[in-house]
């Protein structure tokens, strides 16, 4: 069956430009979670999702990060006036349940910012 | 708070050698450990995970151990193939929390 998709796989924008990633989950996976990969942060978690739900935004770095998830199903990650400092590979995972389970990992976005 | 910290690399082996990836975590209570791997141009992959204590994970010929009392989860294979080559990452999920902390990743190459 279908994996975790992202879209879009590359994107490069400017300095202050704001961007929208988009994360379609396995089909009938309840958790989502997003996470950023960067030289020099290593894999970081930024949210979690069960449902439509956000009870942990605990990795967001910033107020110009924010999320949403839809319908149980698709989620887009914003990040408002982008810097350069937010420049790396955005991970988008979903799981059947959540706590001690398998994440699928879906290939990535990778953000450049000029 | 929580954090691994697993064996930096660059690792490099010859093919048939034996592996190990020193992997230590810091969690509060009982967290489940992971391996992830990350072959080249693909994404993210589970390869193993332990979810209590002494239980041991494996798969592909690897194998990892959940010590608590050394608060550890290396990896370990017999006898790596050239196949083998990617990069490496042990992570928790703390207990009762759905996150995955991960640890800085091991790049290896296992030259034929």
């Amino acid at each position: 069956g279908a994996g975790v998709s992202q879209s879009p796989s590359n994107k490069v924008t400017e300095k202050g430009k704001d961007v929208e990633l988009r994360c379609d989950p396995i089909s009938g996976h309840t958790a989502l979670y997003w996470y950023r990969q960067s030289l020099g942060q290593g894999l970081e978690f930024l949210i979690y999702f069960q449902g439509n739900s956000a009870p942990d935004k605990s990795g967001l770095p910033s107020d110009r990060f924010s999320a949403e998830r839809t319908g149980g199903s698709v989620s887009t990650l914003t990040i408002q006036r982008t810097q350069q400092e937010d420049s790396a590979v955005y991970l988008c995972a979903s799981s059947l349940a959540s706590g001690g389970v398998e994440q699928f990992f879906g290939p990535g976005t990778r953000l450049t910012v000029l | 708070g929580n954090s691994v910290t697993q064996m930096e690399g660059p690792v490099t082996l010859s093919e048939e050698a034996f592996l190990t990836i020193n992997c230590t975590y810091t969690a509060t209570g009982y967290p489940s450990l992971f391996w992830y791997v990350q072959y080249p141009g693909e994404g993210l992959q589970l390869l193993l995970k332990a979810t209590k204590a002494d239980d041991k994970g494996s798969n592909k010929g690897f194998e990892a151990t959940y010590r608590k009392e050394t608060t550890s989860f290396h990896l370990e294979k017999g006898s790596v193939q050239v196949s083998d080559s990617a990069v490496y990452f042990c992570a928790l999920s703390p207990q009762g929390a759905q996150k995955l902390v991960f640890g800085q990743g091991t790049r290896l190459t296992i030259n034929p």
